[in-house]
């Protein structure tokens, strides 16, 4: 299958800092990448969903002043925490879809995690 | 809207026992149901979906899952697990037609030798 790359697999940051976090295509285009948050023994929670060339799509309760997505290329989405806070932490997975022109039938494919951890 | 449920948080088994994981599902539109697997330590990887047709799906390792509208379900099973197949595994719905996936909380499968 195909293959999502996302850097770096782990932060650590002090509080008020930025950190970024990219998610790339390695072997597929993808116009559509998700954002997701999971907490410890809990589910994963779409926070975007972006596109390239425009801008993402938060779901509710989600602050896009704080999670700043950019999907500059078809191969490259990068979610950028800004100042971040010990709640902020948490692990952040990001899925590509492997755009066929097939709609729901074009699969998605997910990236192994990023754990970042505020202190 | 939708919701996922996914009525155990963990199931322990031994080797060659038969597995069932639970998945129900809510959707005010069609629905296409997925199992995701996501070992120690790496990412989710399909395992099987149900977007259309038959109502029973399978996977390459052993794994089926049938699609029950009349029950909201979609049901993960195997009549015979490995250890290999120890991970934590996740049913989730997607529907419309802006592709975004709804997580269940997973189940942890843990079996034991």
């Amino acid at each position: 299958g195909a293959v999502v790359s996302q850097h770096p697999s782990w932060v650590i940051c002090k509080s008020g800092t930025s950190v970024k976090i990219e998610c790339r295509s390695l072997d597929f285009q993808a116009t559509t990448m998700f954002w997701y948050r999971q907490f410890p023994k809990q589910s994963l929670m779409l926070m975007a969903t972006s596109n390239e060339g425009s801008k993402a799509t938060y779901e509710q309760g989600v602050e896009k002043d704080k999670f700043l997505i950019n999907h500059a290329s078809l191969t490259l989405s990068t979610l950028t925490v800004t100042s971040a806070h010990p709640e902020d932490s948490s692990f952040y997975i990001c899925s590509a879809r492997d755009f066929q022109g097939r709609g729901i039938f074009d699969e998605q494919f997910f990236g192994p995690g990023t754990r970042l951890t505020v202190l | 809207a939708q919701s996922v449920t996914q009525l155990d948080s963990q199931v322990p088994v031994f080797e060659e026992a038969p597995v069932e994981l639970r998945c129900n599902y809510s959707s005010s539109v069609s629905v296409y149901l997925f199992w995701y697997v996501q070992y120690p330590n790496q990412g989710l990887q399909l395992l099987l979906k149900y977007l259309s047709g038959s109502t029973l799906v399978e996977s390459i390792n052993g794994f089926e899952a049938e699609f029950n509208k009349s029950q909201t379900s979609f049901h993960l099973r195997k009549p015979s697990v490995h250890i290999s197949d120890t991970a934590e595994y996740f049913c989730a719905v997607s529907g419309g037609s802006n592709y975004k996936l709804t997580f269940g909380k997973g189940t942890l499968l843990t079996v034991n030798p």
